[in-house]
C-alpha cells in the first residue's frame, strides 16, 4: 500500500506563475489536509478536504490559493500569481473515512521555490 | 484558538544520553489529542508518539516516551538511550477530539546527537 504520494517534490517558478500541487493520498482514505511548512516554522494548516467538498479552509488565503479533491484523480492546490513570500514546503495529509481520530499519513512534501 | 509553544529552538546532546524536548499548549477543550512529529532533513513528518488526554497514563513507544500533565497544559517528550539516527526537528502539536482532524503545530525543536 503506497504511502501518501505529492508531486513534484520540487517545483520552481517565476513570479506571477501559477503554481501546481499534487497529491494522492493512501488508497482507501478519502480525507486530505494540506499545510505549509515556511523556513524554520512549524506547519500550518490550510485546508481540509473530503471528495468533492472543501470542510475547512480557514487557513487558506483568501486571494490566489484554492485546492479541490475531485471524485477521481488527486487532490489539487493551486497559487495563482506566485510571489516570494509563498515559498515554502507544502505537505499533504490523509486519512481515512469516519469522524473519530485516526492517524493522519504525511506525504513528502513539494518544495516550492519562487524566483 | 489553539496554540503550541516549544521554547527550546535548539537542543544538541551525546549519543547514549537522555534529552527532554519541552512543550506547552493552550486550549478551552477538555478532550483532545497531543502528538510529537519527528521531521528529519528528508522532511518527512514521522508521528513519533500520541497522546489522548483523557487518559492520566502517559503514552511510550519504546525509547520515546512523555510527561503529559494536563492540568500544566505541558507535554515533553524524552528521548532515552539517544542516537544518531535521532537528529530531526522535533514538533508538538494539538488536535481537538472532534471534528476537522486538523493540527496544530508548535514551531519545533532542532535536535542533534553528537558521536
Amino acid at each position: 500500500n503506497a504511502g501518501v504520494m505529492q508531486n513534484p517534490r520540487h517545483l520552481v517558478r517565476r513570479r506571477g506563475q501559477e503554481a501546481r500541487l499534487r497529491c494522492s493520498p493512501m488508497k482507501g482514505h478519502s480525507h486530505v489536509y494540506w499545510y505549509r511548512q515556511l523556513p524554520e516554522e512549524g506547519l500550518k494548516f490550510m485546508v481540509y478536504l473530503q471528495k468533492e467538498n472543501i470542510i475547512d479552509e480557514s487557513g487558506m488565503p483568501k486571494e490566489r490559493f484554492s485546492a479541490e479533491f475531485p471524485k477521481e484523480g488527486p487532490s489539487i492546490l493551486r497559487i495563482q500569481q506566485v510571489v516570494r513570500g509563498d515559498s515554502a514546503a507544502y505537505f499533504c495529509a490523509s486519512s481515512p473515512p469516519g469522524n473519530r481520530y485516526t492517524e493522519a499519513f504525511f506525504g513528502q512534501g513539494t518544495r516550492l521555490t519562487v524566483v | 484558538a489553539q496554540t503550541v509553544t516549544q521554547s527550546q529552538p535548539e537542543m544538541s546532546v551525546q549519543e547514549a544520553e537522555t534529552v527532554t524536548l519541552s512543550c506547552t499548549y493552550d486550549t478551552s477543550e477538555s478532550n483532545y489529542y497531543l502528538f510529537w512529529y519527528k521531521q528529519p532533513p528528508s522532511r518527512q513528518m514521522i508521528l513519533v508518539i500520541r497522546q489522548e488526554a483523557y487518559k492520566q497514563q502517559n503514552a511510550t513507544e519504546n525509547r520515546f516516551s512523555v510527561n503529559f500533565q494536563k492540568a500544566a497544559k505541558s507535554f515533553s517528550l524524552k528521548i532515552s538511550d539517544s542516537q544518531l539516527g535521532d537528529t530531526a526537528m522535533y514538533f508538538c502539536a494539538f488536535m481537538k477530539d472532534q471534528g476537522a482532524q486538523k493540527l496544530v503545530f508548535g514551531q519545533g525543536t532542532r535536535l542533534t546527537i553528537n558521536p
